[in-house]
């Protein structure tokens, strides 16, 4: 597609319930990048895939939290047994790998998630 | 590691002038590129302009201009003619070589004021 989709773009969810965030990045792009954006707070950097690589996950803030992507193609990212704490806009990134002039990633618009 | 710093939490400037951003950074890499997005109330992140590392001119794209020092490991964004559309947070970030972790700064408020 022309842009990074990300599904669903609202999810509430109860305490405990597991669930599933869905990105689409660009055709192309290698890179996925996943933030967590706390209200009126800055990104958080979660887990980054770069093609067949093996993923850096040290933004990860808990084993509850875990994402998939196969090959350059859709990437999930699911947390576990969520809690409140849980509770902000998951934004997905992708672009393709850094080629010395780099004209910025693109965002998806996000899944705001609330746990009540 | 790498790091982003932004000390201004908030900014106020008045319609038609210009307001600095300030970002300073901190890495080891020696290729890197620095990045400014902005995000309106919408929740969208907008990408702005971007300066490679070893640029030796500062980055320019319309109104938005970077005030790159390498040595100073300071890239401000430089807003001229401010627009009340251009109320928003705006975010620095940085990524080293190849590809690797794209990390933002806190983030600056940034206010137009008729």
């Amino acid at each position: 597609g022309a842009g990074v989709s990300q599904s669903p773009s609202n999810k509430v969810t109860e305490k405990g319930k597991d669930v599933e965030l869905r990105c689409d990045p660009i055709s192309g792009h290698t890179a996925l990048y996943w933030y967590r954006q706390r209200l009126g707070q800055g990104l958080e950097f979660l887990i980054y895939f770069q093609g067949n690589s093996a993923p850096d996950k040290s933004g990860l803030p808990s084993d509850r939290f875990s994402a998939e992507r196969t090959g350059e193609s859709v990437s999930t990212l699911t947390i576990q047994r969520t809690q409140q704490e849980d509770s902000a806009v998951y934004l997905c990134a992708s672009s393709l790998v850094w080629t010395g002039r780099d004209y910025g990633y693109t965002f998806g618009s996000g899944t705001r998630l609330t746990v009540v | 590691a790498q790091k982003i710093t932004q000390t201004q939490p908030g900014m106020f400037v008045q319609e038609k002038e210009a307001v600095t951003l300030d970002c300073t950074y901190d890495t080891s890499d020696q290729s890197y590129g620095l990045f400014w997005y902005k995000q309106p109330s919408s929740g969208e992140m907008i990408f702005l302009i971007y300066q490679g590392s070893y640029d030796e001119q500062n980055a320019t794209e319309g109104r938005y201009s970077l005030n790159f020092q390498k040595a100073r490991k300071s890239a401000n964004l430089v807003i001229s003619a401010s627009q009340l559309g251009d109320s928003a947070m705006y975010f620095c970030a940085m990524r080293g070589d190849y590809g690797q972790n794209f990390v933002f700064g806190p983030g600056t408020r940034l206010s137009v004021l008729p």
